[in-house]
């Protein structure tokens, strides 16, 4: 079984710039998860889909960041103009449902940005 | 509202000897508890995680006890091996997980 994918697996900006992260979750797996994990910290949610559907963005920053799922496969998370601040591995994690014991996530191995 | 804390760091010790990595919790419900392990360079992915039934999961060696009483889940191993140096997230969910900071476990011989 194919695990999640990732596309880039780095990318290297400056301030202002624009850049896309690209995500392909376990097929079957209706719930998707994009995380941001700065160095030496946990995952932190960014936002998660059920289907192509927006379940939680509470911690999406509006003004640069958007994140589609338009067909309830694959997803696309994009930074609009990127900050120093926004230095960190970028991971996608896929699970087959929400809620309870089903909620193992399957991540994919992340996309490292720098911001210089 | 909901969080994991995990007091250590960095926990250094000598292969052979037991490890045991601190995890609490603080939840409105009663969620499930996890543990996934990071090495260098790669993906976080599933260690093991608690069951509904109270039983013991355990993985590789490595177990954990759910203690609702306490909001614990410690994992823990008898024998360190140099293969574990890794990070390892305790994470909780109830609709949303939550990531603790991670604890650094180097394994020296």
């Amino acid at each position: 079984e194919a695990g999640v994918t990732q596309s880039p697996r780095y990318a290297v900006l400056q301030e202002g710039q624009a850049v896309s992260f690209w995500c392909d979750p376990i097929s079957g797996h209706d719930t998707l998860y994009w995380y941001q994990q700065p160095r030496d910290q946990g995952p932190q949610l960014l936002v998660y889909f059920r289907d192509e559907a927006v379940i939680d963005n509470s911690q999406l920053p509006s003004d640069r960041f958007s994140a589609v799922r338009p067909k309830g496969t694959n997803s696309t998370l994009k930074i609009q103009s990127a900050k120093q601040g926004d230095t960190a591995t970028y991971l996608c994690a896929s699970s087959p449902g929400t809620g309870g014991i089903q909620n193992t996530l399957y991540f994919g191995a992340g996309t490292r940005l720098s911001v210089l | 509202g909901d969080s994991v804390t995990q007091t250590e760091g960095l926990v250094t010790l000598t292969e052979g000897l037991p490890v045991m990595l601190n995890c609490t919790y603080q939840s409105t419900y009663s969620p499930f508890l996890f543990w996934y392990v990071q090495h260098l360079n790669e993906a976080p992915k599933l260690l093991l995680k608690s069951f509904t039934d109270n039983k013991r999961p355990e993985h590789q060696g490595f177990h954990a006890t759910l203690h609702k009483s306490s909001s614990s889940f410690h994992l823990q191993k008898s024998s360190a091996q140099l293969s574990d140096s890794a990070l390892y997230y305790c994470a909780l969910t109830n609709n949303r997980i939550f990531f603790g900071d991670g604890t650094q476990l180097v394994v020296k011989p």
